[in-house]
């Protein structure tokens, strides 16, 4: 299974501000996916990043509120931006693994708006 | 009606019973099945993957699924408190032609095996 790292872990913030959360796999992976799993719920895609085309929006979130690099292979970034307290949540990226239908997780990167 | 029902628990058990997870879905037409464990302030962590309807066992773990009942299930035996975590279940449709499949989870259980 891919090995999937993010930065930071957790972060306080300030509303108004914007964070931007890294994304690293251990392979070469084609298809990157970020999550929003706020707290005592599910899991909700945010979006999907295939390398080299700009990232597929799930319903409800936008490329203005939620832009996502994916410059190479291996590397993502979600940028969380004008923070509300409503953004508070845990932000996971994930890649799909050896079975394409299956995905692997990061430890996730836990985000406080005051 | 939410596409992946599952009961957010808690469940709690003593270490050693039986534990079983459960989700229903409405959308016949998933065909992949998952069930993923979190540990508090971990990532999801992959513990089963079935495509078709029957049983597959792993260790201590057996995943069911029931296409016709739209009914799928984990089954822990021995529970032990290193169990303790919330079960995510996860499914997806058939692969576009990218192959990419969309993951629909289920709002997760939440077990706790005490000693």
């Amino acid at each position: 299974s891919a090995v999937i790292s993010q930065k930071p872990s957790r972060d306080i913030c300030q509303r108004g501000t914007s964070l931007t959360i890294q994304c690293q796999v251990d392979s070469q992976v084609t298809m990157m996916f970020w999550y929003r799993q706020q707290p005592g719920q599910s899991l909700t895609l945010i979006a999907t990043a295939n390398q080299g085309s700009e990232a597929t929006y799930e319903s409800g979130f936008v490329i203005d509120k939620f832009p996502i690099s994916r410059p190479n292979l291996t590397f993502s970034t979600l940028t969380v931006s004008n923070m509300s307290p409503e953004d508070s949540s845990i932000y996971l990226c994930s890649s799909t693994g050896r079975a394409k239908e299956t995905q692997y997780f990061g430890p996730g990167t836990r985000l406080l708006v005051l | 009606q939410k596409e992946v029902e599952q009961d957010p628990g808690p469940l709690s058990v003593p270490e050693g019973a039986i534990v079983s997870l459960n989700c229903t879905y409405s959308n016949s037409a998933f065909q992949y099945f998952m069930w993923y464990r979190q540990y508090s302030r971990k990532g999801p962590e992959l513990l089963m993957y079935t495509y078709s309807s029957g049983n597959k066992e792993d260790g201590r773990f057996t995943a069911q699924v029931d296409k016709s009942s739209k009914y799928i299930s984990l089954f822990i035996r021995d529970s032990q408190p290193s169990d303790s975590a919330t079960y995510l279940c996860a499914m997806s449709l058939r692969g576009l032609s990218g192959g990419y499949n969309k993951l629909i989870f289920g709002a997760g259980t939440r077990l706790a095996v005490h000693p």
